[in-house]
């Protein structure tokens, strides 16, 4: 049962790079997430989609665009990567219901020079 | 705006000594609470969740939290912790949708 699984893990570019973080879950959830997690400031969300074919912003989507590619799929876009941009990025999962908790991948560590 | 409070940062503990992490939340109206972990290079685990009934809620590894309304806030307790609790702990609220607003996060280190 591989759940939330995200590619990379780890990946450095230069500034201006662009970059695709892949995220993929198998357990038929609607909704999905990205945060980027930076010390101090905890997780915040960047954007998400209540279901295939819809995206809406979080609370620091400027620098990112994410496609929902299908109910399964889930990617977030650096189009021009910036050093602020370097952080550790998760994506999520959950089912609709309010009380439903996330279920978070791995993680993928970024650094941008 | 939601907003969730933690206010300890960083806590330092000797094995067998008693933990309690502060988070306060600010929505106002229905909320769902949850407490997740992080292990050291890992992703985040559901520690537990609160969304109705009993407002001290158990969950795994020996943790617990209570809801309490009238503050604001749901607290994460354990009675002993262990060399092995050592990771960053986050408090959480969905209120009224299915997004997810996250505390700082609260390291905790566990000495032996």
């Amino acid at each position: 049962n591989a759940g939330v699984t995200q590619t990379p893990k780890f990946q450095v570019l230069k500034t201006g790079q662009s970059m695709t973080l892949q995220c993929a879950q198998d357990m038929n959830h609607n909704s999905m997430y990205w945060y980027r997690q930076d010390p101090g400031m905890g997780l915040r969300l960047i954007y998400y989609s209540a279901s295939e074919g819809t995206t809406d912003k979080g609370e620091v989507p400027n620098g990112y665009n994410v496609s929902r590619l299908n109910k399964r799929e889930f990617s977030l876009r650096l189009e021009s990567a910036a050093p602020s941009q370097t952080s550790v990025y998760f994506c999520a999962s959950k089912y609709d219901r309010v009380n439903q908790p996330q279920h978070f991948g791995d993680g993928t560590r970024l650094s941008i020079l | 705006a939601q907003s969730v409070s933690q206010h300890n940062h960083h806590v330092i503990l000797s094995e067998a000594a008693s933990l309690e992490l502060g988070c306060n939340y600010s929505y106002g109206g229905t909320v769902n609470l949850f407490w997740y972990v992080q292990y050291p290079g890992q992703h985040l685990q559901l520690l537990l969740k609160y969304f109705s009934g009993d407002p001290l809620v158990k969950g795994i590894k020996g943790f617990e939290a209570e809801f309490i309304k009238s503050k604001f806030s749901f607290n994460l307790r354990k009675p002993s912790v262990q060399w092995s609790d050592t990771a960053e702990y986050f408090c959480g609220q969905t209120g009224g949708g299915n997004k997810l607003t996250f505390g700082t996060g609260t390291q905790l280190k566990v000495e032996l």
